[in-house]
């Protein structure tokens, strides 16, 4: 079956850096994407990676290694506004988006 | 720009009986898609429809029926509602037909309570 892992909830202090892991095991891979979701709010697109390394994007950085199913977000100098939930989700080789359960981000002064 | 709007924000409904969830874009995006968001759960494709007047049935179709008459307007029914279908529904829209670089873009939910 397709299966998307993150952990389910993470702290970080403000100011500090986070990263967020993410690994899939899908039928086939067409890239892979990172929104952020509010609470109580739809996602927002963030990221996406179809090759191997690093995309950088001010704050955040996502990463993907395809040969190790793994990609990670990284988010820098944490903000209380950045106090969300992180999706995961691969495109597998029907072009469908796979949906990892999220992972719910607690940021503390 | 609007986006995606939904409608309505929250209902509760009785089991039994029917509703339509609408969902309506102005981006002219070509593919439109219904997803169920439940607790410790990613979020789960009910129907898809990759361009007008096609559907597609998702991961989690049954229970539910979608129709695409036209671009923009995607709406959700539930012919006869169940306790299960209690969850937060989320339309969202793409620019192509599914490619991999295809980001979707969400309306704002219907959180859905059936008693």
């Amino acid at each position: 079956g397709q299966n998307i892992d993150q952990p389910t909830e993470m702290t970080a202090t403000e100011g500090a850096i986070v990263q967020i892991n993410c690994t899939y095991q899908t039928s086939g891979f067409n890239g892979l994407f990172w929104y952020q979701q509010h609470a109580g709010e739809a996602p927002t697109f963030l990221s996406y990676n179809v090759l191997d390394g690093l995309e950088e994007k001010g704050r955040f950085s996502s990463f993907l290694s395809r040969s190790k199913g793994y990609s990670y977000l990284l988010l820098k100098e944490l903000q209380m506004k950045d106090s969300a939930s992180y999706l995961c989700a691969v495109t597998d080789s029907n072009y469908q988006l796979i949906w990892g359960a999220g992972t719910k981000l607690i940021i503390k002064p | 720009t609007a986006g995606i709007t939904q409608a309505p924000t929250s209902q509760i409904l009785a089991a039994g009986r029917s509703m339509t969830l609408r969902c309506t874009q102005d981006m002219r995006h070509n593919a439109m898609y219904w997803y169920r968001q439940d607790l410790g759960l990613g979020l789960r494709l009910i129907h898809y429809s990759n361009t007008a007047g096609t559907t597609g049935k998702g991961e989690v179709p049954d229970g539910y029926s979608v129709s695409r008459a036209n671009t923009d307007d995607f709406p959700l029914t539930l012919a006869s509602a169940v306790p299960s279908q209690t969850s937060v529904y989320f339309c969202a829209s793409s620019e192509a037909d599914r490619s991999s670089t295809d980001t979707q873009y969400f309306g704002p939910g219907t959180r859905l309570t059936v008693l």
